[in-house]
């Protein structure tokens, strides 16, 4: 069971070139997130999908878009990457726990700069 | 919005010494606190959580106590063992099984287990 995969694990770009970040999930979850990590920061979330066809904004969604491909897939993408945006990318997938309330299960991150 | 702030960011301790890791919210309707760990290389686990109608929860070596009045958790490691070297995060939410509850995470915190 592979959990949450998300692809490339590291990128380096130019300013002003494009990439897409992919994730999938293989849990079978209805939601799925995108966080942005800045040391220092913590997780801070970038889109969410709640469920297959709908996603909304986070708390830092400027200069990215997102596409829930289907139930499993979830993709980022940079259409201008600007140096602000060089941070580590974690994919989440969510179920909900024991406690009821939404527990993340994160892939391993994707280290993306931008010069 | 919520607002948690983490500290300390970098903890050192000797192996089989304890590790306490705190946290502040800022949002009293917050009523979830779960704690995740961050491996090398790895996406964050869930390790523990509480809701705010508990004031401690323990699981083995883990605690967590909160203090609704204060607004402040925190994260107890007893025993601690090199492997428990990683990054934690803490986070707040409203809690129910509902995506658009988002987790506000704190700044994370290293912890370093000396052998």
């Amino acid at each position: 069971n592979a959990g949450v995969t998300q692809t490339p694990k590291f990128q380096v770009l130019k300013t002003g070139q494009s990439m897409t970040l992919q994730c999938a999930q293989d849990m079978n979850h209805n939601s799925m997130y995108w966080y942005r990590q800045d040391p220092g920061m913590g997780l801070r979330l970038i889109y969410y999908s709640a469920s297959e066809g709908t996603t909304d904004k986070g708390e830092v969604p400027n200069g990215y878009n997102v596409s829930r491909l289907n139930k499993r897939e979830f993709s980022l993408r940079l259409e201008s990457a600007a140096p602000s945006q060089t941070s580590v990318y974690f994919c989440a997938s969510s179920t909900t726990g024991g406690s009821g309330a939404n527990v993340l299960t994160f892939g391993a991150g994707s280290r993306l700069t931008v010069l | 919005g919520e607002n948690v702030e983490q500290h300390p960011s970098t903890l050192s301790v000797q192996e089989g010494d304890s590790a306490v890791i705190k946290c502040t919210y800022s949002d009293s309707a917050s009523n979830y606190f779960p704690w995740y760990k961050q491996e090398l290389g790895k996406g964050s686990q869930l390790i523990i959580d509480i809701r705010s109608n508990v004031g401690e929860k323990k699981d083995q070596r883990i605690a967590v106590t909160l203090n609704k009045t204060a607004k402040h958790f925190s994260l107890h490691i007893t025993e601690t063992q090199p492997e428990d070297s990683a990054v934690y995060f803490c986070a707040a939410s409203k809690g129910n099984n509902n995506a658009g509850n988002m987790l506000t995470f704190g700044g994370g915190t290293r912890l370093m287990v000396k052998p």
